[in-house]
C-alpha cells in the first residue's frame, strides 16, 4: 500500500526554469491538496481538488498551476521558479476534506 | 478569510512536565479539527475533532473541542523527549471545505 507518493524529494532549480512536483494516490481519493511550509508560517494551502476536473486555488496559489485529469494524480507545476518558491512541498489526499488527511513525505525544493 | 491561530508558536519544558497546546479558529461552514504531529518528514495524524466537550484520548495526549468557543486544545502530560515536535492544528470549512492550517507550536521536550 503505497498511500501518498511524492516525487522528487529534493530538487535545485534555477530562477526563471519549470518544473512539475508530481503526486500519486492509491487510496482512490477525492481530496487532493498541496501545501508549502516555510519555517513560522505552517502550512499553507496552494491548490486543492475535489475530483478528477475540478481544482481550486488556495491562500498561496500564485506562480503555481494544477491539474486533475485522473483521480490518482495531482501535479503541481511552478512555471518559471523563483527565489521565494523555496520551500518543503507537502502533497495530501483524503477520502473527502473531513476525513483523516494522508501526506506525502515532502518533496525540497531550492531556487538558486 | 478562514483563520487558524495556534498559542504558544513555541514552548520549552522539562521531562514530566504538562503542557497545554492552543488551537483558536474563525471558519464559515466548520466541519472538523485536525490535530497532527511533524518530526522531521510528513505531519502524522493525531485527533480529529467535530462534536464539542468530547475528549477524545491517545495515551498521554487528549484534545477537546469547543465549537461555541470556536477553540481546541491539545494535552500532554508526563512528557517525554520524544514528545519534541512541531504540533499542528487545521481546520476543514469555508467554500469547498477545504483545510486551513495554523502555523504550529514547537514543544521542545528537555530531559
Amino acid at each position: 500500500n503505497a498511500g501518498v507518493t511524492q516525487t522528487p524529494k529534493f530538487q535545485v532549480l534555477k530562477t526563471g526554469q519549470s518544473m512539475t512536483l508530481q503526486c500519486a494516490q492509491d487510496m482512490n481519493h477525492e481530496y487532493m491538496s498541496w501545501y508549502r511550509q516555510d519555517p513560522g508560517m505552517g502550512l499553507r494551502l496552494i491548490h486543492y481538488s475535489v475530483g478528477a476536473g475540478i481544482t481550486d486555488q488556495g491562500e498561496v496559489p500564485n506562480g503555481y498551476n494544477v491539474s486533475r485529469s485522473t483521480t490518482e494524480d495531482f501535479p503541481l507545476r511552478l512555471l518559471s521558479a523563483a527565489p521565494s518558491q523555496t520551500s518543503v512541498y507537502f502533497c495530501a489526499s483524503s477520502y473527502d476534506s473531513g476525513n483523516t488527511i494522508y501526506f506525502g513525505e515532502g518533496s525540497w525544493l531550492t531556487v538558486v | 478569510e478562514d483563520k487558524v491561530v495556534q498559542s504558544p508558536l513555541s514552548l520549552v519544558v522539562h521531562e514530566g512536565d504538562t503542557v497545554t497546546l492552543n488551537c483558536s479558529y474563525e471558519v464559515t461552514n466548520f466541519r472538523s479539527l485536525l490535530w497532527y504531529k511533524q518530526e522531521k518528514k510528513a505531519p502524522t495524524f493525531l485527533f480529529m475533532l467535530t462534536s464539542s466537550g468530547i475528549e477524545k484520548k491517545s495515551g498521554r495526549l487528549s484534545s477537546i473541542l469547543d465549537k461555541k468557543e470556536l477553540f481546541s486544545i491539545l494535552n500532554i502530560t508526563a512528557t517525554q523527549t520524544g514528545d519534541s515536535a512541531i504540533y499542528l492544528c487545521a481546520v476543514v470549512g469555508g467554500s469547498n471545505y477545504k483545510l486551513t492550517f495554523g502555523k504550529g507550536t514547537l514543544l521542545t521536550v528537555n530531559p
